[in-house]
């Protein structure tokens, strides 16, 4: 099976703009996770989906929003950027058996300027 | 108070060479699940190995054994016979809850391991 798959890889933004993330979970997983990585913050839960809806959001403020589509794909959006919001982005897909453990995709880097 | 502790920023092992990597949990749950994980310089989060509150043996996978000590709430990984492609960061993680009524993991602030030839 493909792993989880994240686009783009690498995005460079500046302060004020809105960015959108996209990740693919692998095939037959329904459970997508975000995440956030600063090394100020290390790793930080930002919100999981699961049949489109969202069941569980982390501490961040509302410029961090996300959806999940029918066929498992998820993007998260962040509006306004702030400098502190550049990050290593990772999604995490869920095979929701035995552990349900979370399997990550390679990570969007975001740099705002 | 920190849920998830790893107290290593980091070490050097020579190849060949067992390394442990120590982490520590904080959780009154009963039921939680404990996770380690390797992310290499290429910035991807490898799943290593799982450990279950309710499992009664150590979890291994290969090179990969858990040291799972319950009463002491720890979690430590153990790299057997160590490789230079085991250089990495590694991260010690933890679900609250059953297995199917939490996705959010919490994480410790990592190892950095360092193989040496």
């Amino acid at each position: 099976k493909a792993g989880v798959t994240q686009t783009p890889r690498y995005l460079i933004k500046t302060r004020g703009q809105q960015v959108t993330l996209s990740c693919s979970p692998i095939s037959g997983h329904r459970s997508v996770s975000w995440y956030q990585q600063t090394p100020g913050q290390g790793l930080q839960f930002l919100f999981e989906y699961f049949s489109e809806t969202q069941r569980n959001k982390g501490n961040f403020p509302g410029r961090f929003s996300g959806r999940q589509f029918s066929n498992s794909r998820s993007e998260m959006n962040v509006s306004t950027l702030e400098l502190g919001d550049s990050a290593l982005y990772l999604c995490a897909s869920t095979d929701r058996q035995g552990a349900n453990t979370q399997y990550f995709g390679p990570g969007t880097r975001l740099t705002v300027l | 108070a920190q849920k998830i502790t790893q107290t290593q920023p980091g070490m050097f092992v020579q190849e060949k060479e067992a390394v442990t990597l120590d982490c520590t949990y904080d959780t009154s749950d009963p039921s939680y699940g404990l996770f380690w994980y390797k992310q290499p310089s290429s910035g991807e989060m490898i799943f290593l190995i799982y450990q279950g509150s309710y499992d009664q043996q150590n979890a291994t996978e290969g090179r990969y054994s858990l040291n799972f000590q319950k009463a002491r709430k720890s979690a430590n990984l153990v790299i057997s016979a160590s490789q230079l492609g085991d250089s990495a960061m590694y991260f010690c993680a933890m679900r609250e809850g059953r297995p199917d009524s939490n996705y959010q993991l919490i994480w410790g602030a990592g190892t950095k391991l360092i193989i040496k030839p």
